[in-house]
């Protein structure tokens, strides 16, 4: 099994350019996730999907759009890139929504946004 | 609302000492608690976690955690450092049905 893959795993983007990050899972779960991670600030939630064909805002949800494309696959676009965007992108999986479940993680995709 | 704070965003260790990482949690409902460890350039993954069953958990690698619900704490411990331990650890909390909340991470550094 390879997990939660994601792709690309490292972007450029001029401002105002667009771009769509990539993720699948191959383990069979109902929960997909959409995190960006910044020095000092943790991991923060962009969008979730608590299964397929749903999709919620989460923490910092600006700028950003989602698609649930089916159970193994979450996108997440950006339309216009912003230097503010400049991150790193996690998507993650999980087998349910109790919050007790173990989330498991992509490698991350590294944007740098000029 | 739930939150997690950790204290101390670097922590240095010497080979063979012992390892303390703090966490302490705020939630409105009973938590479920993680720690997670991210090795550079890598994803996070899972360490240990507790959900209500008992109160020392054990995890991977030799670590453990102890739910104090009295100092709202969730501590992670090791009691001899390796360098394959240098490391970002990530508390996090869940409530029930919302949403896992991160802290904003501890780096270890093991040193020779």
């Amino acid at each position: 099994n390879a997990g939660v893959t994601q792709t690309p795993k490292f972007q450029v983007l001029k401002t105002g350019q667009s771009m769509t990050l990539q993720c699948a899972q191959d383990m069979n779960h109902n929960s997909m996730y959409w995190y960006r991670q910044d020095p000092g600030m943790g991991l923060r939630l962009i969008y979730y999907s608590a299964s397929e064909g749903t999709t919620d805002k989460g923490e910092v949800p600006n700028g950003y759009n989602v698609s649930r494309l089916n159970k193994r696959e979450f996108s997440l676009r950006l339309e216009s890139a912003a230097p503010s965007q400049t991150s790193v992108y996690f998507c993650a999986s999980s087998d349910g929504q109790g919050g007790q479940e173990t989330q498991y993680f992509g490698p991350g995709t590294r944007l740098l946004v000029l | 609302a739930q939150s997690v704070t950790q204290l101390g965003s670097h922590v240095s260790v010497s080979e063979g000492a012992l390892v303390l990482l703090r966490c302490n949690y705020s939630s409105s409902v009973p938590p479920y608690l993680f720690w997670y460890v991210q090795y550079p350039n890598q994803g996070l993954q899972l360490l240990l976690k507790y959900t209500s069953a008992a109160t020392l958990v054990k995890g991977i690698n030799g670590f453990e955690a102890e739910f104090k619900k009295s100092e709202t704490s969730f501590h992670l411990t090791k009691p001899s450092a390796h360098m394959s331990d240098a490391a970002e650890y990530f508390c996090a909390v869940s409530g029930g049905y919302q949403k896992v909340t991160f802290g904003t991470g501890t780096k270890l550094q093991v040193i020779p």
